[in-house]
């Protein structure tokens, strides 16, 4: 059964580079069936889809976040990363790696000085 | 970017009892292929969003036959029969159409 677990700093300062790896256990992120995806949840709000990845194609995020979203995959590790640039508190949120029909259990990030 | 309108927010139901959300795309949901990118999800208190059912209407392994999904083009419909305890939590529409994909606002549901 897959499994997805992300890792990453759950403090982050304002202007600063928000960074998150998902790592994927019991499935590969190299088939191409899958769309690997991050979506997040601002506290005590509803879920915004930030951008996905697949397999041999490229990373697209979502046109709200504009040129801050950088997502990549690393099949050598079984990982998929986010990089979001320039944070605000906006950005504070639990952040979820999945694939649709499986998501982690989610990072909380806060973005605070 | 398409919104996703839920109704009703909220939802008290005695045990037992069905419940149904309702989800409105503001464009026709209807893919260049035909498919219906149309998914539930549904986030239990203090858990990550669980999809219940795509395309509309196709369950998602594991998920019991008492939820199921209708609609087509811009509406859409969940409904749960015989609610359970283990059915508290928000459910969100999204859709996987058009980009960005969007989730609507999410509907509570709490047993009476």
């Amino acid at each position: 059964q897959v499994q997805l677990q992300e890792s990453g700093p759950g403090l982050v300062k304002p202007s600063e580079t928000l960074s998150l790896t998902c790592t994927v256990s019991g499935g590969s992120v190299s088939s191409a069936t899958y769309y690997w995806s991050w979506i997040r949840q601002p506290p005590g709000r509803g879920l915004e889809w930030i951008g996905y990845i697949y397999y041999g194609g490229r990373a697209t995020s979502n046109p709200s976040l504009r040129s801050r979203v950088t997502i990549s995959l690393d099949a050598s590790k079984n990982q998929f990363s986010l990089k979001l640039t320039s944070v605000t508190a906006a950005d504070t949120a639990v952040y979820y790696c999945g694939r649709m029909d499986v998501w982690g259990q989610g990072t909380t990030v806060t973005v605070s000085s | 970017d398409v919104v996703m309108t839920q109704s009703p927010l909220s939802l008290a139901v005695t045990l037992g009892q069905s419940a149904s959300i309702s989800c409105t795309s503001s464009q026709s949901l209807v893919y260049s292929d035909g498919n219906t990118f149309l998914n539930w999800f549904q986030q239990r208190p203090g858990q990550s969003p669980r999809r219940l059912l795509y395309k509309v209407s196709n369950r998602d392994s594991g998920v019991p036959d008492r939820f199921s999904g209708t609609g087509s083009g811009t509406d859409f419909t969940l409904k749960i029969s015989r609610v359970e305890a283990e059915d508290v939590g928000v459910y969100y529409c999204m859709q996987g159409t058009h980009w960005p994909w969007t989730f609507g606002q999410g509907t509570k549901l709490e047993i009476k």
